[in-house]
């Protein structure tokens, strides 16, 4: 079945680094663009970063820019978040996210959507 | 960067219908998703592409979007359906990358009666 698997999350503190992997499977992970998410501790989503299939082609929310990068390798089926000096407030549960597009016409979808979604993993910026 | 508006909490009581609205300037060119999320739980989606639902998503759930404004409506509201929704769509606010940058409303708690 389709599944995403994230890891890599931890205690860390502030000013480090720290790479997040998701392990995808299931499905042919070289054609999919890829999302991360993250969620705080009791907030909402936010969108953190996109890459698309050919894996040159990537967008950042404007918190996290020149801060995270975004990354996959399609021969180990998996997809990379390396984040960067370190905040308090980048404590969040992280997810990972396959796009699917339907309804497509050239290049322009009308339905872009996120699904599956991994499980998460939590990351805790903290001195 | 773009934004989506939505209640923090609505509820209703077991059996009704309810409505969950987002708002937003990008609804008005782009779709919208919503998705489902359970405490401790990864986000599911529940309605793609303003009215589709994924197999597996009970039809008691239907989505619709006009202007600037995205509806999800649960028809027969079941206990299980307690939740944070949360709307999604496509930032159309960046004139060199519309739609590439997405947004997330701020999530409606739904609490069933």
């Amino acid at each position: 079945q389709v599944q995403l698997v994230e890891s890599g999350g931890g205690v860390v503190q502030p000013g480090t680094s720290l790479r997040l992997s998701c392990v995808a499977s299931g499905f042919t992970f070289r054609t999919h663009a890829m999302h991360w998410v993250r969620q705080a501790p009791g907030r909402g989503l936010e969108w953190v970063a996109v890459i698309w299939y050919d894996g040159d082609t990537k967008y950042y929310a404007d918190s996290v820019k020149g801060q995270f990068s975004i990354s996959r390798d399609d021969s180990k089926n998996t997809l990379y978040l390396q984040m960067d000096s370190l905040r308090v407030e980048d404590t969040a549960v992280y997810y990972c996210a396959r796009e699917n597009k339907r309804d497509c016409d050239g290049g322009n979808c009308y339905s872009v959507w996120l699904d599956p979604w991994g499980q998460g993993t939590l990351v805790t910026v903290s001195s | 960067s773009s934004e989506l508006t939505q209640d923090p909490a609505v509820s209703v009581a077991l059996g009704q219908t309810v409505t969950i609205t987002c708002q937003g300037d990008s609804l008005r060119t782009y779709s919208t998703n919503w998705y489902q999320q359970k405490p401790r739980q990864a986000p599911v989606v529940v309605i793609y592409g303003d009215n589709n639902r994924p197999s597996g998503i009970p039809d008691r759930f239907s989505g619709s979007r006009s202007g600037n404004t995205a509806s999800l409506t649960i028809t027969g509201t079941q206990a299980e359906d307690e939740a944070d929704y949360y709307c999604n769509s496509r930032d159309s606010s960046r004139q060199w990358s519309s739609g590439h940058h997405w947004v997330f409303g701020g999530g409606t708690k739904l609490t069933v009666l």
